[in-house]
């Protein structure tokens, strides 16, 4: 059974610092990993997706980044903004033919104007 | 493109009564997911379609959810009778194939009192 963990649940940061969230799963055996945000009393929003051949992709100030042997995921946001202010999520989606998209429980994450 | 599109973005209802939350996904979407989101957590997976078929549903109450998919477009997902701990945000995703890029409605806030 997939388990998401992702850490750390909270974080607080300075306006224009780069941050990194962390993710790993326990089932390596995975199609791709998606990383979410979501803001209060929204839906999710899709940011990026990695194939589980990929080792990182790339939008705007965002990295992610894929190490399907260890189980490992991060998302690097550069010179963080007041408004990337928000719950992002990490989800992989199993490789076997249940397809299911399993959630961590998320970080919060609050940028300091 | 339009997005996912889900119905009513509230709901509150007593304890015992019922109630259902409506889905269209993204027009050509084959996979279609309910999860449900309980607050602080990530959200879990209910039921998993693929066109009208289900492809896991290992994680839904069936003694009192239940879901369906007409025709393989719209989905419908019913609680009856519902629990105080129903009370979630229920979201309805949709994936052109399994594997590939979610993506996800607004969500129904559903209130149980």
């Amino acid at each position: 059974k997939q388990e998401v963990t992702q850490i750390p649940a909270a974080l607080s940061v300075p306006e224009g610092e780069n941050l990194v969230l962390n993710c790993s799963f326990t089932d390596n055996a995975i199609y791709n990993l998606q990383w979410f945000r979501q803001d209060p009393g929204k839906g999710l929003t899709s940011l990026l997706l990695i194939q589980s051949s990929q080792r990182e992709q790339t939008s705007g100030r965002l990295n992610a980044s894929l190490d399907k042997s260890s189980g490992r995921s991060t998302l690097y946001i550069a010179a963080s903004q007041p408004g990337d202010s928000a719950t992002y999520l990490c989800a992989p989606t199993a490789g076997n033919r249940d397809d299911k998209i399993i959630f961590g429980k998320g970080t919060r994450l609050h940028i300091l104007p | 493109e339009a997005g996912v599109a889900q119905s009513p973005r509230y709901k509150i209802i007593e304890k015992r009564q019922s109630v259902a939350f409506w889905c269209n996904p993204i027009s050509g979407h084959a996979t279609l997911y309910w999860y449900q989101q309980i607050l602080g957590q990530g959200p879990k997976l209910l039921i998993q379609f693929q066109n009208n078929g289900v492809v896991d549903d290992s994680q839904l109450p069936k003694d009192r959810f239940s879901a369906e998919r007409l025709k393989g477009v719209d989905s419908t997902l019913k609680i009856q009778p519902a629990k105080l701990e129903d009370s979630a945000v229920y979201l309805c995703a949709s994936s052109p194939y399994r594997g590939l890029e979610a993506f996800f409605g607004q969500g129904t806030r559903l209130t149980v009192v």
